[in-house]
């Protein structure tokens, strides 16, 4: 069966420094991995996604994340913080058999002046 | 850009009450997702549609919830009758089709409080 798992559920970084959010998952066939984000109050936006191919991902608002099958690890990370970034942060691995997302607890991001 | 649309934002009702939330999936999308957000965890997926049809509802809370997608478009959950622990933001989703790339278009959400 499929999960991940979200490392903190909440990151402060001061605007400028390097945003770093762990997500692992587990999942007995290859995976499809995701990173969406979530505005207060609002549905969530997709960040990036992970099918196959390259395994260093880049999305949108400068983010990337790297697939590592050998950690199955799939960390975001953005290499310099806006205050914009605030919001909350989800990693998400595909339930091929069913076509449906299993997500994880989700990371808030505070970014410090 | 098109959207998922979701109604009401907000709704406000008292546990024992009915409530019901709408979706509308982006054009030619297929497949339908409804998701819960319970505050400060992940969505967790209450029920999906192929169509018309239910493709997985294992996680729906059958004695009070219920969902429908009569013409295959758009999609009706609802709630009776209420009860405090269904307060949550009820997230909506579309993709074109399952075994695709997987991205889930996400609408706004209704966010839900029982009093």
């Amino acid at each position: 069966a499929q999960s991940v798992t979200q490392l903190g559920s909440h990151v402060s970084v001061s605007e400028g420094a390097l945003v770093l959010l762990r997500c692992n998952y587990s999942s007995s066939v290859p995976p499809y991995l995701f990173w969406y984000v979530q505005y207060p109050n609002q549905g969530l936006q997709l960040l990036l996604k992970y099918t196959t191919g390259a395994t260093l991902v880049k999305g949108i608002n400068g983010f990337e994340a790297e697939f590592k099958k050998s950690e199955t690890s799939f960390h975001l990370t953005k290499p310099s913080a806006h205050m914009s970034d605030a919001a909350e942060y989800f990693c998400a691995v595909y339930k091929g058999s069913q076509g449906n997302l299993i997500f994880g607890k989700g990371t808030k991001l505070s970014v410090k002046p | 850009e098109a959207e998922v649309a979701q109604s009401p934002r907000y709704k406000i009702t008292e546990k024992s009450q009915a409530v019901a939330f709408w979706c509308d999936p982006i054009s030619g999308h297929a497949t339908l997702y409804w998701y819960r957000q319970i505050l400060g965890q992940g969505p967790e997926l209450l029920v999906q549609f192929q169509d018309e049809s239910v493709v997985d509802d294992s996680q729906l809370p059958k004695d009070r919830f219920s969902a429908e997608r009569l013409k295959g478009v758009d999609s009706t959950l609802k709630i009776q009758p209420a009860e405090l622990g269904d307060s949550a933001m009820y997230l909506c989703a579309s993709s074109f089709s399952p075994g695709g790339t997987g991205e889930l278009f996400f609408g706004e959400g209704s966010r839900l409080t029982v009093l």
